[in-house]
């Protein structure tokens, strides 16, 4: 059974950037079983997909996102990481990392999310 | 790309009723549909994949079917803790992206 879980700064200054991190446990981080993503939630709002990752580094974004995102991994640690440059109050949202299985598209693990205010 | 739209978008029922979830794709998708279940504060639930398949430990009032453009959810009998948000989802072959339909909320009536 995969794990995740977010980290990283609750408040975040416009213009700033974002930094996000999610430990993957209970399963092989390395392997090609999973491709690692992130999707967001504004407040009283919907899902929207962020962008993903396969542990190898290959990576592909919300079109509408990817000039101002950046995923990575980070095998030795267990870790994926997104960063979103020039937040603005629309960023502000519940950030979750997710796994999908390379056979499938559905995103069958969730973490827990984290809250990400843009404000200064 | 490929939108999902998802009807109704708030959906009012008792204990015991049955309900259908509907989401249309603006073009067909297959079989490449997700639905999950979102509670309040809580990170979405995978409950269906690959428009029928349903998600292991899933209660069995839970099914999808449909395929192409339409496809549909329904919960034979409501139980309270169904009450929630439901997400469809699908992965657009290109653009490579993923895109979820907009959340139907379900309340007690």
């Amino acid at each position: 059974q995969v794990q995740l879980q977010e980290s990283g700064p609750g408040l975040v200054k416009p213009s700033e950037t974002l930094s996000l991190t999610c430990a993957v446990s209970g399963g092989s981080f390395s392997s090609s079983d999973y491709f690692w993503g992130w999707i967001r939630q504004p407040p009283g709002k919907g899902l929207e997909w962020i962008g993903s990752i396969y542990y190898s580094g290959s990576t592909y974004y919300n079109p509408s996102l990817t000039s101002r995102v950046t995923l990575s991994v980070d095998t030795s640690k267990n870790q994926f990481s997104l960063k979103l440059k020039s937040v603005t109050a629309t960023d502000t949202a519940v950030y979750y990392c997710a796994s999908r299985p390379s056979s499938g598209y559905e995103f069958k693990y969730w973490g827990q999310g984290s809250l990400v205010i843009v404000s200064s | 790309d490929i939108q999902l739209t998802q009807s109704p978008s708030f959906l009012s029922a008792s204990v015991g009723d049955r309900v259908t979830i509907t989401c249309r794709a603006s073009q067909g998708i297959s079989s490449f549909l997700a639905w999950y279940q979102q509670q309040p504060g809580k990170a979405p639930k995978l409950l269906i994949y690959a428009a029928s398949t349903l998600q292991g430990g899933v209660p069995a009032r839970f099914s999808g079917s449909g395929s192409g453009t339409e496809f549909t959810l329904t919960i034979s009998s409501l139980q309270p803790e169904d009450f929630a948000t439901y997400y469809c989802q699908q992965l657009n072959s290109y653009p490579r992206m993923y895109a979820f339909g907009q959340g139907t909320k379900l309340e007690i009536k």
